[in-house]
């Protein structure tokens, strides 16, 4: 209900500060993740990708980590900036027209 | 280039009425998704079209929800009749080709409420 829904893991940054947002996947098969950015009433939007035969990959202010030893994925976000306040989403996918499984998202709120 | 275009933004029916849902996907995308997000939780998938072969459609509820994608390009996401529990963001997105690395793009959504 919408009671559940409100618990969002909640994580508040101070401006200018990185930010480090993680999420745990389950399938071991996984070899695609995406980390999606949603603001109020908007829907996701792409902002970085990694293929799981890369651990590391950097985009602007954006890195993402991918551990597949512990099935742990990370979104770093450097100086943080009030207009990175959103829900972050990860995804995952495994090899063939498999359905891409969003997890449990993850407030950003940055304090100005 | 214009992105995924959704219409209507919102829509508030009561229940048992029927509802419709628009999707103009991104030009030259030829795969077509529709997602459910409940408050707080990630979309969950609903139907997949690659062109206008419903390729995916095993999370729609049938009995109350259809979709169509004819000539391949616009969708649109029916539910007749509609429940309380429909109450929710449905979203479209779309992306070159099918699942496996082709990233997905998606649209504002429709936020229906169902009183």
């Amino acid at each position: 209900g919408e009671s559940v829904g409100l618990h969002l893991p909640t994580l508040s940054v101070q401006e200018g500060d990185n930010s480090i947002i993680n999420c745990a996947y389950s399938n071991s098969a996984s070899d695609y993740f995406i980390w999606y950015k949603q603001e109020s009433g908007k829907g996701p939007q792409f902002i970085i990708d990694i293929r799981s035969n890369m651990d590391k990959r950097q985009g602007q202010r954006v890195t993402v980590l991918l551990n597949k030893t512990v099935k742990h994925l990370s979104l770093q976000i450097a100086a943080t900036q009030p207009g990175d306040s959103a829900v972050y989403f990860c995804a995952e996918t495994s090899p063939g027209n498999t359905p891409l499984v969003f997890g449990k998202g993850t407030r950003l709120s940055v304090i100005a | 280039e214009a992105g995924v275009v959704q219409s209507p933004r919102y829509k508030i029916i009561e229940k048992k009425q029927p509802v419709a849902f628009w999707c103009n996907p991104i030009s030259g995308h030829n795969t077509l998704y529709w997602y459910l997000q409940n408050l707080g939780q990630g979309p969950e998938l609903l139907i997949r079209y690659e062109n206008e072969e419903a390729v995916d459609d095993s999370q729609l509820p049938k009995d109350r929800f259809s979709a169509e994608r004819l000539k391949g390009v616009d969708s649109t996401l029916k539910i007749q009749p509609a429940e309380l529990g429909d109450s929710a963001v449905y979203l479209c997105a779309s992306s070159l080709g099918p699942l496996g690395g082709a990233v997905q793009f998606f649209g504002p959504g429709t936020r229906l409420t169902v009183l």
